[in-house]
């Protein structure tokens, strides 16, 4: 069946380092790929998303880019900060898929000053 | 707008006592729903999902059960709580590529 993995967490980086946080899946057909965040003590938000192979997702300076070859869409920021600090899920879906929205387990990341 | 209610914030229920969660959907018309539960330091596990009024897949089994009795409401019920449903329940809609969810329940089972 449909799966996400990501890497493992935690993660901790100093303020301004490059940030990559791994994510392969596995789907039949072309879902949609999305990377959701969570901030301590809020809910989910959608961070950025990609609908088809090639596209690159990008929002508050994270990109990530739909890799259909690698099965991969891996989340990069070039500068992190302090404020972001959080829990970030990867996770495939779209109507391709049923519907449903499949998530990986999250990555936690702790960014120091 | 696009909202998601989902309530109570906060639960502390004894081990036995049942469970009713509440979540509406505002702003969007026939959506997927979902409950998922995030438990202490691991990812969102996808409880129910459902298509439709009354149509419910369970993805994992376990002491819980949902209902959608209207087509932006969907619930999640326990006749019996254990100790082992601790967690953060969170509500989910769906529609194309987008999704939205709700600020989640924090159940803690005593």
């Amino acid at each position: 069946g449909n799966s996400v993995t990501q890497m493992e967490g935690p993660v901790t980086l100093s303020e301004e380092a490059f940030l990559t946080i791994n994510c392969t899946y596995t789907a039949t057909g072309y879902p949609s790929l999305f990377w959701y965040v969570q901030y301590p003590g809020e809910g989910l938000q959608l961070l950025l998303k990609a609908t088809k192979a090639d596209d690159k997702g990008s929002n508050k300076g994270f990109e990530a880019t739909y890799r259909k070859e690698t099965t991969s869409f891996h989340l990069e920021k070039g500068s992190v900060q302090v404020s972001d600090s959080a829990v970030y899920f990867c996770a495939l879906g779209g109507d391709n898929q049923g519907g449903k929205l499949i998530f990986g387990q999250g990555t936690e990341l702790s960014v120091k000053p | 707008s696009q909202t998601i209610h989902q309530w109570p914030a906060t639960l502390v229920q004894p081990v036995g006592s049942p469970l009713s969660l509440e979540c509406t959907v505002e702003g969007t018309s026939n959506p997927n729903l979902y409950w998922y539960r995030q438990a202490a330091g691991r990812g969102l596990q996808l409880l129910f999902y459902s298509v439709g009024i009354g149509q419910i897949s369970s993805e994992v089994p376990q002491n819980l059960s949902a209902s959608r009795p209207q087509d932006r409401q969907f619930i999640l019920s326990s006749k019996k709580l254990l100790l082992s449903d601790s967690g953060f329940y969170l509500c989910a809609w769906s529609r194309w590529i987008k999704a939205f969810f709700g600020q989640g329940t924090r159940l803690t089972v005593v």
